[in-house]
C-alpha cells in the first residue's frame, strides 16, 4: 500500500520560533498533498491544499503567511509554522494523493504533534 | 456551506453490543463519503462508498450509503476493547475542488470489558 511519513512525528519549541514539518510520499508520486489540523477531541480541518510547482490554496481563516506551504517535488511537501504561539499547539496531519484505477485517493501521514510552550 | 455531521459524538457501549454510528452530510459536487478509525494517531481507511445501497463488509464493520437521504451508517457487531476509537466521516468532494475532504466532528466510541 502507499506510505506517507511525516518528520518529525513531535515537536516542541518557543514560542516565537519557527518549526518546519515535512510530509513525503515514500513509494509513490503525489501531485496534490493536503495539510490538516487537528485540536483535541475535535476532527480534522484542512488548513491548505498544495500542488507540486505551484502556490498552495489555502482554506478561509488560515493565514497563508504564517502557515507556510512548499510543494518542491512529487514526494515531498513542507509546512512551516512560523512564529509559533501556544495557540498554534495541535496535531497536524499530512495526507498525499494517488491516482489508482481512474480516482485520487488520499493516504494518510501518521501525524506531527506540535506544542508551543 | 458543505459541511459534515455525525451521530452520537460519544457513545459507551459493553463488549458484545452493536453499535451504529451515523453520517449526515451537505455537500456540493458530492465525489464519494469515506470512513476512518482514528485511534492516537492519523486516521486509518475504512470503507469508501459512491453508490446507494450497496453494502460494504469488512469482518464486523459494515457501511452503506443513501445518496437521497444524504446519509450513511456505519455498523460494528460484537463490538471489543480494540474496537475503541474516533469514528470519522469524511466526504469527498469534486475533484475541481481539489478533491478536498470535509470532515464530521467524529464518534467517539469506548467499549467497556
Amino acid at each position: 500500500g502507499a506510505v506517507v511519513s511525516q518528520h518529525p512525528s513531535r515537536v516542541i519549541c518557543k514560542s516565537g520560533t519557527s518549526v518546519k514539518i515535512e510530509c513525503r510520499s515514500l513509494d509513490f508520486q503525489a501531485t496534490t498533498m493536503f495539510w490538516y489540523r487537528q485540536f483535541p477531541k475535535q476532527s480534522l480541518m484542512l488548513m491548505a491544499t498544495s500542488n507540486e510547482g505551484s502556490k498552495a490554496t489555502y482554506e478561509q481563516g488560515v493565514e497563508k503567511d504564517k502557515f507556510l506551504i512548499n510543494h518542491a517535488s512529487l514526494t515531498l511537501s513542507t509546512l512551516t509554522v512560523t512564529s509559533a504561539h501556544p495557540e498554534d499547539s495541535s496535531f497536524y496531519i499530512c495526507s498525499a494523493s494517488r491516482r489508482l484505477a481512474g480516482r485520487e485517493t488520499q493516504y494518510f501521514g501518521p501525524g506531527t504533534r506540535l506544542l508551543v510552550l | 456551506e458543505d459541511k459534515v455531521v455525525q451521530s452520537p459524538l460519544s457513545l459507551v457501549v459493553h463488549e458484545g453490543d452493536t453499535v451504529t454510528l451515523n453520517c449526515s452530510y451537505e455537500v456540493t459536487n458530492f465525489r464519494s463519503l469515506l470512513w476512518y478509525k482514528q485511534e492516537k494517531k492519523a486516521p486509518t481507511f475504512l470503507f469508501m462508498l459512491t453508490s446507494s445501497g450497496i453494502e460494504k463488509k469488512s469482518g464486523r464493520l459494515s457501511s452503506i450509503l443513501d445518496k437521497k437521504e444524504l446519509f450513511s451508517i456505519l455498523n460494528i457487531t460484537a463490538t471489543q476493547t480494540g474496537d475503541s476509537a474516533i469514528y470519522l466521516c469524511a466526504v469527498e468532494a469534486d475533484w475541481n475542488q481539489g478533491g478536498k475532504l470535509i470532515f464530521g466532528q467524529g464518534t467517539e466510541l469506548s467499549v467497556k470489558p
